[in-house]
Formats: C-alpha cells, sequence, structure tokens
C-alpha cells in the first residue's frame, strides 16, 4: 500500500543554517506530494506540493522536488530562521483525493 | 480564501460523557470532509471521510458508533465521541476538500478525565 516515511526529528539548528528533512515514499501510480506545517498551537497548514515527476514545489524559501526515481521528496530550504520552528509532515496524496502522512519532524531553530 | 474552522477548540469532559466538535468551511462549500486523530508526536490518522448527505466511511478500526459523523450540509460536518473514556483523549483534526486540495481546521484538544 502507499505510505510515506521522514526523518524522525527533532532537527535542531541554528538560525541561517542549510535545513534537509528527507521524505520517501511508497505508492502505486504517480501521486501528487505535499509538504504541511504545524506552527506551535496551529492548524496544518500547506507548505509546497508539486503533481508530477521533476515538478519543483516552493513557498517561503522552502523548496522541493518530486523525484520518482528515488521516491524521494526532500524539504530543503538555504538559511532558515527562528520563525520556521513547527513540525513538518510529508503526505501523498491517494486517487481517493486522501492524504497519506508521514510521521513529522519537529524543526527547533536556535538563534 | 478555504478557511475552515473548528469549535471548541479545547474540551474537557468527564469519563462517560459525549462531546461533539464541529468543523466548518467558512468561504466555500465542501461536498466532502475528513476526520483525522492525532496522537502526541504521532502522526495523522484519517478516522472517517464525511460525504454532505450521505453516511461517512469510516478506516478500518474506528468505531463507527462511538464516533459519530454528520456532515448535513455543505458547510458543516460534526464528530461526536460518545461514551468518551480517557484512551478518547486526542486532538482531533478535520479538513474540508475544495478543487481537490485539504484545508484544515485548527483542532480541538480533547481531554476526558
Amino acid at each position: 500500500g502507499n505510505s510515506v516515511t521522514q526523518m524522525e526529528g527533532p532537527v535542531t539548528l541554528s538560525e541561517e543554517a542549510f535545513l534537509t528533512i528527507n521524505c520517501t515514499y511508497t505508492a502505486t501510480g504517480y501521486p501528487s506530494l505535499f509538504w504541511y506545517v504545524q506552527y506551535p498551537g496551529e492548524g496544518l497548514q500547506l507548505l509546497l506540493k508539486a503533481t508530477k515527476a521533476d515538478d519543483k514545489g516552493s513557498n517561503k524559501g522552502f523548496e522541493a522536488t518530486y523525484r520518482k526515481e528515488t521516491t524521494s521528496f526532500h524539504l530543503e530550504k538555504g538559511s532558515v530562521q527562528v520563525s520556521d520552528s513547527a513540525v513538518y509532515f510529508c503526505a501523498l496524496r491517494d486517487s481517493n483525493y486522501q492524504l497519506i502522512w508521514g510521521a513529522g519532524t519537529k524543526l527547533i531553530i536556535k538563534p | 480564501g478555504a478557511v475552515v474552522s473548528q469549535h471548541p477548540s479545547r474540551v474537557i469532559c468527564k469519563s462517560g460523557t459525549s462531546v461533539k466538535i464541529e468543523c466548518r468551511s467558512l468561504d466555500f462549500q465542501a461536498t466532502t470532509m475528513f476526520w483525522y486523530r492525532q496522537f502526541p508526536k504521532k502522526s495523522l490518522m484519517l478516522m472517517a471521510t464525511s460525504n454532505e448527505g450521505s453516511k461517512a466511511t469510516y478506516e478500518q478500526g474506528v468505531e463507527k458508533d462511538k464516533f459519530l459523523i454528520n456532515h448535513a450540509s455543505l458547510t458543516l460536518s460534526t464528530l461526536t465521541v460518545t461514551s468518551a473514556h480517557p484512551e478518547d483523549s486526542s486532538f482531533y483534526i478535520c479538513s474540508a476538500l475544495r478543487d481537490n486540495e485539504q484545508f484544515f481546521g485548527p483542532g480541538t484538544r480533547l481531554t476526558v478525565l
């Protein structure tokens, strides 16, 4: 069946550091891929998405590229800020428009 | 646009009582809404898919008689946790589907004493 695996956290970085959060998936067909972010005390927000192979989703300085050959959708940001501290979820959308979620990765950015 | 609200944001109840959680799409109509449960430091678990005017579709292992879902209008779905017990304590999140994308509510923290 479909599944999403993302790196365990917490990930702790200093401000302005480079960020990578790994995400790999298993799926039949070609699902759409998403990164959601959950800031402390808030609901889930869509961060970025990609709907087909080699697409790059980007938003707020974050990027992720849909890699079919490695079944990956790693999240990257060149220079993180304290305000990026949150929990990040990788997800895929199946043919029934249901989301299959990774376990979430808590990101802590220290000033 | 695409704002989803949940009410209440936090509820504490005694064991054995029932609790109703509302999920509203504020600026769009949603034929389909989803209910999730999030355990501490865990991912979201899909509980059920709610379709307006029809019965909800529950995921395997979710008791439909315990978690009653009603989607009576295109902007409102409700989740009622019946005869709640401490193990039902959790963070419940809803989402509404628009243009094939899910928009999430802020969640409801349920604590059963």
